[in-house]
């Protein structure tokens, strides 16, 4: 079974630029989420959705962070402008059903933005 | 969120057993104590979960002390694809989805 697919793994980029993270989940999840990794933060939740719907972003770091789901197989995580600060490593992680259950990662996008 | 205590690193022989110490005092009846890993350069995988009894798995083993107040994660033989950093997560049962990451143990094994 093919995991969470997580697209591009590399991107570097200009400050200022827009970038764009994409997430595909495991089919048949309903919940989906979107990590941040960094060596001073560790591993960070950013924002959830059940359903398609966002249920806590209270992650997102500001206004310049922005998630979608526009339907059960796609997610999106848009920073614009991008800065030095946002470098890492984003995770899109899947699960399904309550919160007992395991949530499935992907192997990241590792972000440098210069 | 109730918190949990790792120590930062840990060494091991391969193809001797791991005992990965959690402690977590604070933690309330309806909480689930999971553990993933992270092996280097990919994302967390989930290993085991449990809430009052020890558990199972094909990855490893799980023990629970009675009063709940601390967990080992066992593996049994270690690998050199063991060496990972090993995250002990509390989970309320009751509430949402989150996973609250910690700073975690990192496993090193040697040959």
């Amino acid at each position: 079974d093919a995991g969470v697919i997580q697209s591009p793994r590399h991107e570097v980029t200009e400050m200022g630029q827009e970038v764009t993270l994409r997430c595909k989940p495991i089919s048949g999840h309903n919940s989906l989420f979107w990590y941040r990794q960094t060596m001073m933060r560790g591993l960070e939740l950013l924002i959830y959705f059940n359903n398609n719907v966002p249920i806590d972003d209270s992650g997102m770091p500001e206004d310049r962070f922005s998630a979608k789901m526009p339907n059960a197989s796609f997610s999106t995580l848009k920073i614009q402008p991008s800065e030095p600060r946002d470098s890492a490593v984003y995770f899109c992680a899947s699960s399904w059903g309550q919160s007992i259950q395991p949530q499935h990662f992907g192997d990241g996008t590792r972000l440098s933005i210069l | 969120d109730a918190k949990t205590t790792q120590p930062n690193s840990m060494e091991s022989n391969e193809e001797e057993p791991v005992h990965l110490p959690c402690n977590h005092s604070t933690i309330s009846g309806t909480d689930y104590i999971h553990w993933y890993r992270q092996l280097p350069s990919q994302g967390p995988e989930y290993v085991i979960h449990g809430l009052t009894s020890n558990v199972n798995n094909r990855m490893a083993s799980l023990a629970i002390a009675e009063d709940r107040k601390s967990s080992t994660l066992i593996l049994h033989r270690a690998t050199l694809r063991d060496a990972a950093v090993y995250y002990c997560i509390l989970r309320d049962g009751n509430a949402g989805n989150m996973l609250t990451f910690g700073g975690g143990t990192r496993l090193m094994v040697k040959p």
